[in-house]
């Protein structure tokens, strides 16, 4: 069956370091969503990738699509304290009617 | 204001008395679902619905209800919780279920 791991766990990192995390699928995805989610709060839509060896970038976050549309990340460059919480890789799902999930998520923390 | 509604945002009850917490959203959005969210264990789906009248399950449905009556409506039912069922309990909504999910701020369940 399909499946989808996200890495790391969890991220320290000092302050102006640089940030990735990984969501890497046994199987091809049609599409990918990334969201983030602050200490005691809801996940936030950060992007959805489409294409493979799609790129996009907001700002210090840049986001790609392998060319396989089986890997993403996102990357975050030069960390602030505002980045602090869980991102989450999100996909649909191919034996739940396409439904979406959710990776387990990747913590930051950030220390000034 | 594009929103989702929960209520409640927290609750403390007994095992097996029979509770429902209600998801409202204004942007007529055919999709929502519901999923809760345990540490180390991410957002997992329980339901999910595709639009008025039809439903189907998640990942964790097992002691969980919901219906979709109207389209801007869709309550989850713990019609015997359990302490297991402790928990953040989030319902989201979309245009379709590849969409970008708007999150409600959560409702912490705590069974005792």
């Amino acid at each position: 069956g399909q499946q989808v791991m996200q890495i790391p766990q969890y991220q320290h990192v000092q302050e102006g370091e640089d940030f990735t995390t990984y969501c890497n699928s046994s199987t091809t995805l049609s599409n990918i969503q990334w969201y983030k989610q602050r200490p005691g709060g809801h996940p936030v839509f950060l992007i959805q990738l489409v294409k493979s060896g799609e790129v996009k970038k907001q700002k210090r976050l840049t986001f790609q699509f392998g060319e396989a549309k089986k890997n993403s990340s996102l990357h975050i460059t030069a960390t602030q304290t505002t980045d602090v919480g869980t991102y989450f890789c999100a996909y649909p799902r191919r034996d739940s009617g396409y439904a979406l999930n959710f990776g387990k998520g990747t913590s930051l923390l950030v220390t000034p | 204001e594009a929103q989702v509604t929960q209520n409640p945002r927290y609750l403390i009850t007994v095992t097996g008395k029979k509770l429902t917490v209600t998801c409202s959203q204004n942007m007529n959005h055919e999709y929502m679902s519901w999923y809760r969210q345990d540490p180390g264990l991410g957002l997992r789906q329980i339901y999910y619905s595709m639009n008025v009248e039809v439903t189907d399950k998640g990942d964790v449905p097992e002691g969980y209800k919901v219906s979709r009556k109207e389209k801007r409506n869709f309550p989850l039912i713990l019609e015997s919780p359990s302490p297991n069922q402790t928990s953040l309990y989030f319902c989201a909504s979309s245009q379709g279920q590849n969409q970008p999910q708007h999150f409600g701020d959560g409702t912490r369940l705590s069974i005792l």
